[in-house]
Formats: C-alpha cells, structure tokens, sequence
C-alpha cells in the first residue's frame, strides 16, 4: 500500500520560533490532512487540503498541497507552549472510499 | 469534548481474557473506525463501518472482532490477545465513509500481560 515520509521525526525549539514540517508520498494523494495529537488525546484536525497547489491557514497554520500531489507541508508560526504534540499527515484517495494513509508523526516540543 | 466517547480509558488484560471496547458518537455521524496506534508506528486503520455495515476490515487477525449495533455505538471485542497487541486504539466518526473530516476518541490504552 501507499507509504507517507513524514519528517523531521521530532523538533525541539524555542518559544516564539516558526516550525515547518512536510509529507511525503511515492504516489499521488487527492486530499492531504494534517492532525494533531495532545498527550493522552485523540487526534484532532487541524487542516484538509483538497486541490494540488492549494494554500489554507487556520490561525498561526499553514498548510500546503503540493503541486505534484505527492507532498504536503504545515508551518507553524511563532510557536507557543500549547503547540506541543504530535503532528499527523495523512493522505487521502477518491478511489479509497475515504481511507487515510497516515504518516508517522513529527513530535514537536517548544521551550519556554 | 470531540463528541466521541471511548471506555475504559486503560484496560490491562491477560492473554487469556475476554473483554470489550466500547465507543460512542452523538454527532449524528453515519462512519465509524477503529484504528490502532503502537509506538513508533503509524495509525493503522482495522475496521470501517457505514450505516452499520462493515466496509473494511483491513487484515485484522479474528482475535478482534467488532461490532456495530447502530450508527452511534461501536464496539471492539477482544479475546485471546497477545502482548504485541498492546497499544492505543482510537475510535473515529464522520459524516459518511468517504467524508474527510473524521472525529477521533480519547483513545483506550490497551496492555496485555
């Protein structure tokens, strides 16, 4: 089955610092999402993405599908505290009937 | 509060138990999943149901045998489980299969001994 590269697999960085992580597929995806997960939760939508090149934010997120429908970024601007958790990329499949193909995670760790 | 509701929270169970995972959904929801997260690994997707009926069952070993009595309530029974079967297991909702937006559950987190 289709395979996603998420990376960095963790990132340490200071408060107020900007943070972008990114998927990435050997085929072709028709939706990316992007979740997050707080300790001890469920994962929690942050972003879908639904067309090749498209752009959406959702406050201090932002997320990108790439042109070549086989990545997708999310960037988070100055960080807080609150950010930490786990980020989820998932891919998406018309003919899949909605099955998600996640990635691995990028934990993410802010300093105050 | 995502409206999806998972009992109990943490369950240890021996191998040779039988027990049940429960999941509840007041959304209005008309999908649900059980997926299973093990440390250092991807979500991995174990069953689907719509509109009661099971759609996928993604290679799950019999061990694990769900159930769907209604749109709102889904079960994970369990049985003979080994210890590499120890992990968190999400329950998620949404709008129909195929819709994109699913709604996760607190998760059970699982330990066979």
């Amino acid at each position: 089955g289709q395979q996603l590269n998420q990376s960095p697999q963790s990132m340490f960085i200071q408060e107020g610092e900007d943070v972008s992580m990114n998927c990435t597929s050997s085929s072709i995806f028709n939706t990316w999402l992007w979740y997050k997960q707080d300790p001890g939760e469920g994962p929690v939508l942050l972003i879908a993405l639904y067309k090749a090149g498209e752009l959406t934010s959702n406050g201090r997120l932002t997320a990108q599908f790439g042109i070549t429908r086989k990545d997708s970024f999310l960037n988070i601007s100055a960080s807080i505290p609150s950010d930490v958790g786990i980020y989820f990329c998932a891919g998406q499949l018309f003919t899949n009937a909605g099955k998600s193909t996640f990635g691995d995670g990028t934990t993410l760790t802010v300093k105050p | 509060e995502t409206g999806v509701t998972q009992t109990p929270r943490h369950l240890v169970m021996g191998m040779t138990n039988k027990k049940s995972l429960k999941c509840e959904q007041h959304l209005g929801h008309n999908a649900m999943y059980w997926y299973k997260q093990s440390a250092k690994k991807p979500l991995e997707l174990m069953f689907v149901y719509n509109f009661k009926e099971q759609t996928e069952n993604n290679s799950v070993p019999s061990r694990f045998s769900p159930e769907c009595p209604n749109s709102s309530h889904l079960f994970l029974h369990l049985h003979t489980l080994q210890p590499e079967d120890s992990a968190l297991y999400l329950c998620a909702s949404s709008l129909g299969q195929g819709v994109t937006e699913a709604f996760f559950g607190q998760g059970t987190r699982l330990t066979v001994v």
